[in-house]
């Protein structure tokens, strides 16, 4: 079944340490999105990448960095400079479309991330 | 700047009946989408229903219905004969120009249904 793939399911960080979420998804969509979510939220953009080798910032890019080298993946990484980084992760894709197209964006079932 | 505001953070309704969930949106571009999501206490993204700024009629899809009233810049969410199943949080969500295909999200409304 096509869909988007999210792993691990939980993660623990130690002080200082840098640790990545994998995001794989087999939907063949160009586009595809991080968001974070904090309890009671609603999710808020930190990073979102219309096409392999480009990303563009969200809301909320600080602390945290990408990568798209293949259309399939867009894996997240949480950096030590990211104080506060208790929260759950959702990744998304789409087609690309146009900005008032109906497709929606398609969710992985999230990361919970926790510091140790 | 684009802005989704949901002002219910709970709502309480009984088998059977029909609730509305608020959500008002600011945007400066003629053309955007508006969805909405549910979020069950399990955490995954379950699209419900979208409305285009360029749709005529309101968008139903099932039990799901979207009030859209444009000038107003409302898009509310209307379940009939809700189900104990419903019970989970909902995300209005936008979708204009300024940031590619990404979305916008309120900040939610807690659905809960009693029996």
């Amino acid at each position: 079944d096509g869909g988007i793939t999210q792993s691990p399911k939980y993660l623990f960080r130690k002080e200082g340490q840098n640790v990545t979420l994998s995001c794989e998804q087999n939907l063949n969509h160009d586009a595809m999105y991080w968001y974070r979510q904090d309890p009671g939220q609603g999710l808020r953009l930190i990073y979102y990448s219309q096409i392999v080798n480009d990303f563009q910032k969200g809301d909320i890019a600080e602390g945290y960095s990408v990568s798209r080298e293949k259309k399939e993946s867009f894996p997240l990484t949480v950096t030590s400079a990211q104080k506060n980084p208790t929260a759950f992760y959702l990744c998304a894709s789409s087609t690309r479309g146009r900005t008032y197209s109906n497709q929606p964006q398609h969710f992985g079932d999230g990361t919970r991330l926790s510091i140790l | 700047a684009q802005k989704i505001t949901q002002t219910q953070p709970g709502m309480f309704v009984q088998e059977k009946e029909a609730v509305t969930l608020d959500c008002t949106y600011d945007t400066s571009d003629p053309s955007y989408g508006l969805f909405w999501y549910k979020q069950p206490s399990s955490g995954e993204m379950i699209f419900l229903i979208y409305q285009g700024s360029y749709d005529q009629q309101n968008a139903t899809e099932g039990r799901y219905s979207l009030n859209f009233q444009k000038a107003r810049k409302s898009a509310n969410l209307v379940i009939s004969a809700s189900q104990l199943g419903d019970s989970a949080m909902y995300f209005c969500a936008m979708r204009d120009g300024q940031a590619g295909t990404a979305l916008i999200f309120g900040k939610g409304t807690t659905l809960s249904v009693s029996s």
